[in-house]
């Protein structure tokens, strides 16, 4: 399968511990995409990537969040001091450059906050 | 902020009959997807519209573009059971500063009973 994969799956962690996510994105695709998404709401966009540049984040990401792509391919997402309202699916998702590129997603971290 | 406007957030019908979703902006979008998430795992995409006026049909689903680029609606005819999930829409931009980046509509939770 070449499609997008994120790990783990999923994940559940006290409240003040810190998180760290990953995903590796359709090999020949260089925008990668975070985003966040709460139970019955659609995803909220947090951040974007075009190769190993972080061009866009959105106000959602806090100081606690930090996210990388170090070599242009996969990218981790880190939560540092963990909070009960960080609890959501993380979902990932990549697409080629170039004008209206549909986003293609992966399944997700679920992460739960003790 | 662009905001996609999506109803209904709820929709409970019996296998065959039809539906209609609705996604509606104030602004304007270079394109539009709509994408179908079931639970546990992301969502998967459907189609791309981006011509004003554009009608896209995907076996029973019919998807179609508003001429401002404004709104979307999916139609589905003889609903089945198979159809049950929550269906998003989700406008983008291609230029500018927002790189693609998706909004998301609330989604609509679609049961269809046998």
């Amino acid at each position: 399968d070449t499609g997008v994969s994120q790990n783990p799956r999923h994940k559940i962690t006290k409240r003040g511990q810190n998180v760290t996510f990953r995903c590796d994105p359709i090999s020949e695709h260089n925008r990668l995409y975070w985003y966040r998404q709460t139970l019955g709401q659609g995803p909220e966009f947090l951040t974007y990537f075009q190769n190993e540049a972080q061009l866009e984040k959105s106000r959602l990401l806090s100081d606690r969040f930090s996210a990388e792509r170090p070599k242009g391919s996969f990218s981790t997402l880190e939560i540092q001091r963990t909070e009960q309202g960080d609890s959501a699916m993380y979902l990932c998702a990549s697409s080629p450059q170039g004008g209206d590129q549909p986003q293609h997603f992966g399944d997700g971290t679920r992460l739960s906050i003790l | 902020t662009q905001l996609l406007e999506q109803s209904p957030q709820f929709l409970s019908i019996q296998e065959g009959e039809n539906l209609t979703v609705y996604c509606n902006s104030s602004s304007v979008f270079s394109s539009l997807q709509w994408y179908r998430q079931e639970p546990g795992e992301g969502p998967v995409l459907l189609v791309t519209v981006v011509t004003g006026g554009e009608v896209k049909k995907l076996k029973r689903l019919t998807f179609q573009f508003g001429d401002a680029r404004k709104d979307s609606s999916l139609h589905i005819t003889a609903a089945q059971p198979g159809d049950t999930g929550l269906y998003l829409c989700a406008g983008s931009h291609a230029g500018g500063t927002s790189y693609g980046k998706l909004t998301f509509g609330q989604g609509t939770i679609l049961t269809v009973h046998p």
